[in-house]
């Protein structure tokens, strides 16, 4: 059981660079989240998917897209990197059925913006 | 607005004592309460759970405590050992949005 998946695990950009997070997921939720974690903070929500080909923002979107085809795969996409972009990143994904059932997160991609 | 406060920051517990974490939030529309557990360098996981129709839920040595007019709900942990040193996040959603409204963390140290 795979769970979800997020690569890379690490990554230094540098200032004006762009990367796709990559996060998948093995699970059939449909749902699908991004959020941010900086030090000695909890997470915040950047985007989130109820399903394929359906997206929208969280708390802090700005600087940031995704994209999500299908069920399994839900990049986060950064252009034009700033330093405020420095954070560990972590994708979730849960199943929406007749209660809430809890999010299943990723490992995590740590990313530096020098 | 922070949807859910959580306290203390940070927590110093000794080996077999008692390690508890308050969160407090403003949402009545929220029903769903659950707590994560995270480890350095790994995604949270979820721990225990609890809805607001029970007081309390218990699994193992861990323990949700939910107050349902005062607005706030608990996480105790009994018998605390090293290995439960951690940060601890409490969260709180609502079936409409499904959307999770995170805590700012608790970082726990049991010492042995």
């Amino acid at each position: 059981n795979a769970g979800v998946t997020q690569t890379p695990k690490f990554r230094i950009l540098k200032i004006g660079q762009s990367m796709t997070l990559q996060c998948a997921q093995d699970m059939n939720h449909n749902y699908m989240y991004w959020y941010r974690q900086d030090p000695g903070m909890g997470l915040k929500l950047i985007y989130y998917s109820v399903g394929a080909g359906i997206t929208d923002k969280g708390e802090v979107p700005n600087g940031y897209n995704v994209s999500r085809s299908t069920t399994e795969y839900f990049p986060l996409r950064l252009e034009l990197a700033a330093p405020s972009q420095t954070s560990v990143y972590f994708c979730a994904s849960s199943l929406k059925d007749r209660s809430n059932q809890p999010q299943h997160f990723g490992d995590g991609t740590r990313l530096s913006i020098l | 607005q922070q949807q859910v406060k959580q306290s203390p920051q940070s927590l110093i517990v000794q080996k077999g004592g008692i390690s508890i974490i308050n969160c407090a939030y403003e949402n009545t529309a929220f029903d769903y309460f659950p707590w994560y557990q995270q480890f350095p360098g790994k995604g949270p996981a979820l721990l225990i759970a609890i809805r607001p129709d029970v007081s309390e839920k218990k699994e193992g040595r861990f323990t949700i405590s939910f107050n349902k007019s005062a607005k706030q709900f608990s996480l105790h942990i009994m018998d605390s050992q090293p290995g439960d040193s951690a940060t601890y996040f409490c969260a709180a959603s609502m079936y409409d949005f499904n959307k999770f409204y995170f805590g700012s963390g608790t970082k726990l140290n049991v010492k042995p």
